[in-house]
């Protein structure tokens, strides 16, 4: 079945690093999607890509839909004490499929 | 515009129990979709439903179904519960198969099972 490898699991940084993170899954998606999840939440969508090579920017965070339609990456530049939290890739292999999600990278910012 | 509304927010039962959890989607959007939530699991989808019907199920035994209404609201039930149901549970809603899907969250209904 579909499967997502989100890595790393956890990130520990400084403030005012930058963070990257990445998804792979074992099948072409059509649809790459970045979430944030804070405490008690439910996760918040950050970034939709629907084209592969798509570069998309939110802020201090950026997306990518990987060429090979296989991968997707998310970069956060100088972070900040509320970039912590739990961050989901997640795809859909075609428009009418379920979407599936990572297990997440949880995201500690040191003081 | 309200976002997806989840109750109840907690919720304890005991093994062998029954559990009914409902969400009320945001206004317009027709598709809703349940997650289970465990530390360390990530999110494994349990279903989706559109127009009253099923459209997608997740690797879940039976013990776990769920329904959608005609005004979109949705609720899911868990039988006979087992320690391994103790989650977080989320709904979350969208405009449809085959309309860019972004999921909008809930947030969750938290599911203890002593």
């Amino acid at each position: 079945g579909q499967q997502l490898n989100q890595s790393p699991q956890s990130m520990f940084i400084q403030e005012g690093e930058d963070v990257s993170m990445n998804c792979t899954s074992s099948s072409i998606f059509n649809t790459w999607l970045w979430y944030k999840q804070d405490p008690g939440e439910g996760p918040v969508l950050l970034i939709a890509l629907y084209k592969a090579g798509e570069l998309t920017s939110n802020g201090r965070l950026t997306a990518q839909f990987g060429i090979t339609r296989k991968d997707s990456f998310l970069n956060i530049s100088a972070s900040i004490p509320s970039d912590v939290g739990i961050y989901f890739c997640a795809g859909q292999e075609n428009r009418d499929d379920k979407i599936i999600f990572g297990k997440g990278t949880r995201l500690h910012i040191l003081p | 515009k309200a976002g997806v509304t989840q109750t109840p927010r907690y919720l304890i039962k005991t093994r062998g129990q029954q559990v009914t959890l409902s969400c009320s989607p945001i206004s317009g959007h027709r598709s809703v979709s349940w997650y289970q939530q465990t530390p360390g699991q990530g999110l494994q989808f349990l279903f989706e439903y559109f127009s009253e019907t099923q459209r997608n199920k997740g690797n879940f035994p039976g013990r776990f179904s769920g329904r959608q209404f005609s005004n979109s609201r949705s609720e899911m039930n868990v039988s006979t519960l087992e320690l391994g149901d103790s989650a977080l549970y989320l709904c979350a809603s969208s405009l449809g198969p085959g309309l860019n899907e972004k999921l909008f969250f809930g947030s969750g209904t938290q599911l203890s099972v002593l």
